[in-house]
């Protein structure tokens, strides 16, 4: 079956500091990658996603992320951290774009 | 600025009632739009599948009687919680595919609705 699983409920670092977000992915065939940024009470917020190409992908707010087919894995990554950054992180799969498969979410603190 | 609209944000009623939530997209087609259901700090689930024209896919475990979706127009889809009771309360998300834009378009959300049940 199918599966996003991001292994990091919770992630704290100091405002400044590099960040990487893990996120890990069980799949028949190479999927469409994505990851989501939501704030509390809101909706989502497409970062950067992969389709195909270059597995160094460039997102919005300075976030990147880097699909290794060999680890099954889209780690999400920024070299410095933002206060604004604070918020809900999500990963998700999908062999389309159309349905979704979306892991538990990474919660992100920034603490300045 | 936002491409998907969802109104209202927020909704407590009480129970029995029925709700309806609103998704538009705004400026664009949206051929195919989606129903997601989110638990308090937890991920997504994927309610269903609205596409123009036609009658919803469910996924499941989900009561299509319960959670009455029409997408009568191609900027308009609305979820309708029939009869709701408080454990129906959760926020409730929808998103959009452009389909105008071309393939392989990700799917952008709207705001969310926080629905509580008294």
């Amino acid at each position: 079956a199918q599966s996003v699983t991001q292994p990091d409920i919770h992630i704290t670092v100091s405002e400044g500091a590099s960040l990487e977000l893990r996120c890990n992915y069980s799949y028949g065939a190479t999927p469409y990658l994505f990851w989501y940024v939501q704030s509390p009470g809101q909706g989502l917020q497409l970062l950067l996603k992969y389709f195909s190409g270059d597995t160094l992908v460039q997102g919005i707010k300075g976030f990147e992320a880097e699909f290794k087919r060999s680890q099954s894995s889209f780690n999400l990554r920024k070299p410095s951290v933002h206060w604004s950054d604070a918020a809900e992180y999500f990963c998700a799969v999908a062999l389309n774009t159309d349905k979704l498969i979306f892991g538990t979410g990474t919660r992100l603190q920034v603490f300045p | 600025g936002a491409v998907v609209s969802q109104h209202p944000s927020r909704v407590i009623c009480k129970s029995g009632t029925s709700v309806k939530i609103e998704c538009r997209s705004l400026d664009f087609q949206a051929t195919t739009m989606f129903w997601y259901r989110q638990f308090p700090k937890q991920s997504l689930m994927l309610m269903a599948t609205s596409n123009e024209g036609s009658k919803a896919t469910y996924e499941q475990g989900v009561e299509k009687d319960k959670f009455l979706i029409n997408h009568a127009s191609l900027t308009l889809s609305t979820l309708t919680v029939t009869s709701a009771h408080p454990e129906d309360s959760s926020f409730y998300i929808c998103s959009a595919i452009f389909r105008d834009r071309g393939s392989n378009q990700p799917q952008h959300f709207g705001d969310g609705t926080r629905l509580s049940i008294l």
